[in-house]
């Protein structure tokens, strides 16, 4: 398979704590995208880290990159109930321009 | 902008009927995606275009299955004969210019077959 896998698979944390997800990837990349799911939609960008890039912040989302493990960790601070979702990572390659997802981390966030 | 448009929302079919699937990417977006959501395989690419134009379809998973873009508003994925193996969700998603990397997703086709 070339999907990337994501850890954990499920987290539910409460309200106010800090959620962090891990995604690993198979193959050199361009860039590295995080997506939301909500139960039922479709998916939503959240963030893009380049290739060259370490760490980028967005709002409450921080995004690390590290290429030598080909690895991401996606924090959300300060949960909220609204984050209740799937999270997915994906993996471009500048070579086929497609992007490869990753299993998903389902996040629960406990009112 | 009224965002990716797939209809129906949910489609529900007897094993050996065709099944299509439609698109409407969002204005001015150039490249078009179809991917299919199992709990078992989780999201695959099966074909994507460029400028209305199939540029790699091996992610489609049998004959069975075909895709068209007949011009920049507009995409269908058919699928016939179907199986209940093909029982999945199946998103489209747009994007803009090729170094706009984010993809559009849409709500999605729930597709049961019995």
């Amino acid at each position: 398979s070339q999907q990337g896998e994501e850890d954990p698979q499920a987290l539910s944390i409460q309200e106010g704590e800090n959620a962090t997800m891990n995604c690993s990837y198979k193959t050199s990349i361009n860039n590295l995208q995080w997506y939301r799911q909500n139960s039922g939609r479709g998916l939503v960008h959240l963030i893009l880290i380049r290739s060259n890039e370490r760490e980028k912040h967005s709002g409450r989302l921080r995004v690390t990159l590290d290429t030598s493990k080909k690895s991401s960790s996606l924090l959300i601070t300060a949960s909220r109930a609204a984050d209740t979702a799937s999270y997915f990572c994906a993996s471009f390659n500048f070579g086929n321009e497609k992007l490869t997802f990753g299993t998903g981390t389902r996040l629960t966030i406990i009112p | 902008d009224a965002g990716v448009i797939q209809s129906p929302r949910h489609e529900v079919t007897e094993m050996g009927q065709e099944v299509t699937l439609r698109c409407k990417p969002i204005s001015g977006h150039n490249s078009l995606f179809w991917y299919r959501q199992t709990m078992m395989r989780g999201l695959e690419l099966l074909i994507y275009f460029n400028n209305n134009v199939p540029i790699d379809d091996s992610g489609m998973p049998e004959d069975r299955f075909s895709a068209k873009m007949p011009n920049a508003s507009f995409s269908t994925l058919k699928i016939q004969p179907s199986e209940p193996r093909d029982s999945a969700v199946y998103f489209c998603a747009s994007r803009g210019r090729p170094s706009s990397y984010e993809q559009y997703f849409g709500p999605g086709t729930r597709l049961t077959v019995t």
